[in-house]
């Protein structure tokens, strides 16, 4: 079974500047998700879709940050413009639609962002 | 709220010492607990995981027992090698899709 994919790896772009992050998710699963993860810090749900609606997106900071899962499969994370902080590992998750006792969330290799 | 607190580190050993990482949890309800392990430059993955008290999650000779009285989901190993070296991260889900993390303990084992 593939697992969750997500491109590009590594990004270096300036700040103001703009990127965009790429995941498909393991086939089947219905909830995506977007976690950023700042160095030596735990993952921080960003946003997060069942299908192609989403079910929390308190954390992520509109006024830069869009994500949108138009066909309920694969997910666009924007960034635009870009400053220092944004940068961090961008991680892409899914997992199955049972929200069953046990929702184990499969992680993508993450997308690595450096702002300068 | 619903949290989570781990140990902070980072935890030293040498090869095949003992290895504890403390995790405990605050939930309404009656929360599946996680362990999720970090590769250096890979994403998480799942290690193990109870969904009930008293259960016993285990995986490459981690284990952690789900403690409901101490509200507390310790990861153990007997005896750690140097490719365990990694973050280590407690989790919960208490439902509706929505997993809250710790924020990890790094370990580094010493050949």
């Amino acid at each position: 079974e593939a697992g969750v994919a997500q491109s590009p790896r590594y990004k270096i772009i300036e700040k103001r500047q703009s990127v965009a992050f790429w995941c498909n998710p393991i086939s089947g699963h219905a909830t995506l998700y977007w976690y950023q993860q700042i160095l030596g810090q735990g993952p921080k749900l960003l946003i997060q879709f069942q299908n192609n609606g989403v079910v929390d997106d308190s954390q992520l900071p509109k006024d830069r940050f869009s994500a949108e899962r138009l066909k309920g499969v694969d997910s666009t994370l924007k960034i635009q413009p870009a400053k220092l902080e944004d940068s961090a590992v961008y991680l892409c998750a899914s997992s199955p639609a049972s929200s069953s006792a046990g929702n184990t969330i499969y992680f993508g290799e993450g997308s690595w962002l450096t702002v300068v | 709220g619903d949290s989570v607190t781990q140990m902070e580190g980072p935890v030293t050993l040498s090869e095949e010492a003992f290895l504890t990482i403390n995790c405990t949890y605050t939930a309404t309800g009656y929360p599946s607990l996680f362990w999720y392990v970090q590769y250096p430059g890979e994403g998480l993955q799942l290690l193990l995981k109870a969904t009930k008290a008293d259960d016993k999650g285990s995986n490459k000779g981690f284990e952690a027992t789900y403690r409901k009285e101490t509200t507390s989901f310790h990861l153990e190993k007997g005896s750690v090698q140097v490719s365990d070296s990694a973050v280590y991260f407690c989790a919960l889900y208490t439902g509706g899709f929505k997993t809250i993390f710790g924020a990890g303990t790094r370990l580094f084992v010493k050949a």
